[in-house]
């Protein structure tokens, strides 16, 4: 069975850089790609971006640049970087797997989670 | 980017009752259209993905239909642990997006 865990410092201030970590047990990281999705307290679900099985990455346009995905095949883990942080990148992160039907992009697998504040 | 609008927003049932939510997509999507359930606490688990594909291991109760711009997500007889909020996200281009959510409350 699949699990991924994610983890990162709780608190990050603001114009800083979160670092998140999703470490992935269970099945192949690298045949598969991987997401990040976020969500505001009490609020809907928003797509960061992905890296694909080749080291592609796609993000979303609203974050800018200010993302970066990779991922560490020898320690089966997913990392997100996120720059110049402020309170509205408070959030729940996620890191999710793309289902196995490579035509269509749905998360079939998710971490339970990481909630990341921002504030001095 | 197509944005993704769900309704209603919010939905009282009793157990045994079959509902229906709708979303609506911006322009057509095809059938790249994905449904999650999510409880307060934790991750969205995948319920129906491709408009219509029930994913493994999730009840028969749950169902999928529409193709273009506007589908539908069915819940026949109700159960207590259904009561939570649901999304539908698009795949058809990214960025990738998410409707805005539908409570289901008892």
């Amino acid at each position: 069975q699949v699990q991924l865990q994610e983890s990162g410092p709780g608190l990050v201030k603001p114009s800083e850089t979160l670092s998140l970590t999703c470490s992935i047990s269970g099945g192949s990281i690298t045949n598969y790609y991987w997401s990040w999705i976020r969500q505001p307290p009490g609020k809907g679900l928003e797509w960061i971006g992905f890296i694909s099985n080749s080291g592609g990455t796609n993000h979303n346009p609203a974050l800018k640049s200010r993302v970066t995905i990779s991922v560490d095949t020898s320690k089966s883990q997913l990392s997100l970087k996120l720059s110049s942080v402020t309170a509205a990148d408070t959030a729940v992160y996620f890191c999710a797997r793309r289902g196995p039907d490579y035509s269509e992009y749905y998360f079939d697998y998710w971490g339970q989670g990481t909630l990341l504040t921002v504030s001095s | 980017d197509i944005q993704m609008t769900q309704s209603p927003s919010s939905l009282s049932a009793s157990v045994g009752d079959r509902v229906t939510i709708s979303c609506r997509a911006s322009q057509s999507i095809g059938r790249s259209l994905h449904w999650y359930q999510q409880k307060p606490g934790m991750a969205p688990k995948l319920l129906i993905y491709v408009a219509s594909s029930l994913h493994r291991g999730v009840p028969s109760r749950f169902s999928g239909s529409g193709s273009g711009t506007d589908f539908t997500l069915t819940i026949t007889s109700l159960q207590p642990e259904d009561f939570a909020t649901y999304y539908c996200q698009q795949s058809y281009s990214t960025p990738i997006t998410f409707g805005q959510g539908t409570r289901l409350e008892i």
